[in-house]
């Protein structure tokens, strides 16, 4: 049973534009959701995280909204950039628990 | 300060033949884990460490092997390959600290099996 489903599976966005990725999750305990960026050829890297207390995180371009209630967390990607083409992964775990449990992530594609 | 490494990058073994995947991290993490990642499914656990001396398995862990050498090394066997184990594997470490768990992945090893 797939307790993040991160979409879409792949999202293509023109320069400039705002990439949207959704993931949504079922476990309540869950307090620490993050999101990995990862380039072809590379191991994935934390870009952005986001705890339950707060609705919303920005960091430069990227933003996480948060719904607690809807429990459902995205990743806002404004001002998309080709050097933004990457795969992404939400990801959620309650603390102490060890083991996080991802989205499958989504391939996005900038055109220039 | 070079974080998790892996290695090798690149492998290509035959049907039946056994490798060792080696990891290590410099970051004092008490935590590490091996996954693979398929194109559609994501990241994969097989297995992890919670804390040197312990390892559990994950969603993924048959025909896998782990040992926990030390609190810096996380090693993965393969002891009968199968063209089914052809992925690309990393090694990740990560430490509670702060509300906070993230991971810290390795560059990976790309696994042919034939």
């Amino acid at each position: 049973q797939q307790q993040v489903k991160q979409s879409p599976q792949s999202l293509i966005v023109q320069k400039g534009g705002i990439s949207i990725i959704n993931c949504a999750y079922e476990n309540t305990a869950f307090d620490y959701f993050p999101w990995y960026q990862q380039f072809p050829g590379k191991g994935p890297a934390l870009l952005i995280a986001i705890r339950p207390d707060v609705s919303e995180k920005k960091e430069g371009r990227f933003t996480i909204s948060f719904n607690k209630s809807a429990k459902q967390f995205s990743l806002h990607i404004m001002d998309s950039q080709p050097g933004d083409s990457a795969t992404y992964f939400c990801a959620a775990s309650k603390g102490g628990s060890y083991i996080p449990t991802f989205g499958r992530g989504t391939s996005l594609i900038v055109h220039p | 300060n070079a974080g998790v490494t892996q290695t090798p990058k690149f492998q290509v073994l035959k049907t039946g033949q056994s490798m060792t995947l080696q990891c290590a991290q410099d970051m004092n993490h008490n935590s590490m884990y091996w996954y693979r990642q398929d194109p559609g499914m994501g990241l994969r656990l097989i297995y992890y460490s919670a804390s040197e001396g312990t390892t559990d398995k994950g969603e993924v862990p048959n025909g896998y092997n782990v040992s926990r050498l030390n609190k810096r090394e996380f090693s993965l066997r393969l002891e009968s390959a199968a063209p089914s184990q052809t992925s690309v594997y990393f090694c990740a470490s990560s430490e509670y600290r702060g509300g906070s768990d993230t991971q810290y992945f390795g560059p990976g090893t790309r696994l042919t099996v034939l």
